[in-house]
């Protein structure tokens, strides 16, 4: 499994765009990039998934370079409540469990 | 999409003795998988546990410590037996992948938190 290398924390500002960048080097072809959120006392919750180019959806968008090496998470006009715990991870979708990662802490300010 | 409830919500037990939490999915699903979340860390994948087969376990887990249970598509049970401190981490169960269009997801339970005494 390609293992996924992010920021241990970073903090911002409400308001601000928070871009969040994972490194995967050893991707696979068939692997898909996918962004969990994990608030504390909480499972974690799907935020975006890709597999090249650009997506966007009602939260975040998510950049992948052509050679899929590495991934970056934008968070839009962060607010309070987007402190958590984001996960990057690369997998091919099937019916396996998820290798997660360290994560990042995201820390929202006033 | 698939929602997961667990429970206990959270426990505190004594060393020694056993726990066994239930994970309950609102559909059917094919897989479902058990976490360990020990406290400030990441999650960490226990095993997979299959419909009618004995649950596969990952590197470092054994059956005899966290026997699971698979007897029909929505439910799932892990035990943590014979705990001991070091056992003390949230325990959180979640579906196999859903296929929603083009995304690819898994849905999580909200977690057990266990202390062990």
């Amino acid at each position: 499994l390609a293992k996924t290398t992010q920021p241990i924390s970073m903090d911002s500002y409400e308001g601000q765009e928070v871009n969040i960048t994972c490194s995967h080097n050893n991707i696979a072809t068939n692997d898909y990039i996918t962004w969990y959120q994990q608030f504390p006392s909480q499972g974690p919750r799907f935020i975006i998934q890709g597999y090249k180019t650009k997506v966007t959806n009602e939260v975040a968008s998510l950049f992948i370079p052509a050679d899929r090496k590495s991934s970056t998470l934008s968070l839009p006009r962060v607010s309070l409540s987007d402190t958590a715990v984001y996960y990057c991870l690369v997998a091919q979708g099937g019916a396996d469990g998820l290798t997660f990662g360290k994560g990042t802490h995201l820390i929202i300010q006033p | 999409s698939a929602v997961i409830s667990q429970k206990p919500s959270r426990d505190i037990c004594q060393r020694g003795t056993s726990l066994t939490i239930q994970c309950q999915v609102d559909s059917q699903v094919t897989m479902m998988f058990w976490y360990r979340q020990q406290p400030g860390q990441s999650l960490t994948l226990i095993a997979t546990a299959n419909q009618g087969s004995e649950a596969t376990y990952e590197s470092g887990f054994v059956i005899d410590k966290f026997p699971i249970s698979r007897p029909n598509l929505t439910f799932s049970t892990l035990t943590v037996s014979n705990m001991s401190p070091e056992d003390s981490s949230i325990y959180l169960c979640s579906s196999d992948t859903v296929k929603k269009g083009t995304v690819i997801e898994q849905f999580f339970g909200p977690g057990t938190r266990l202390t062990v005494l």
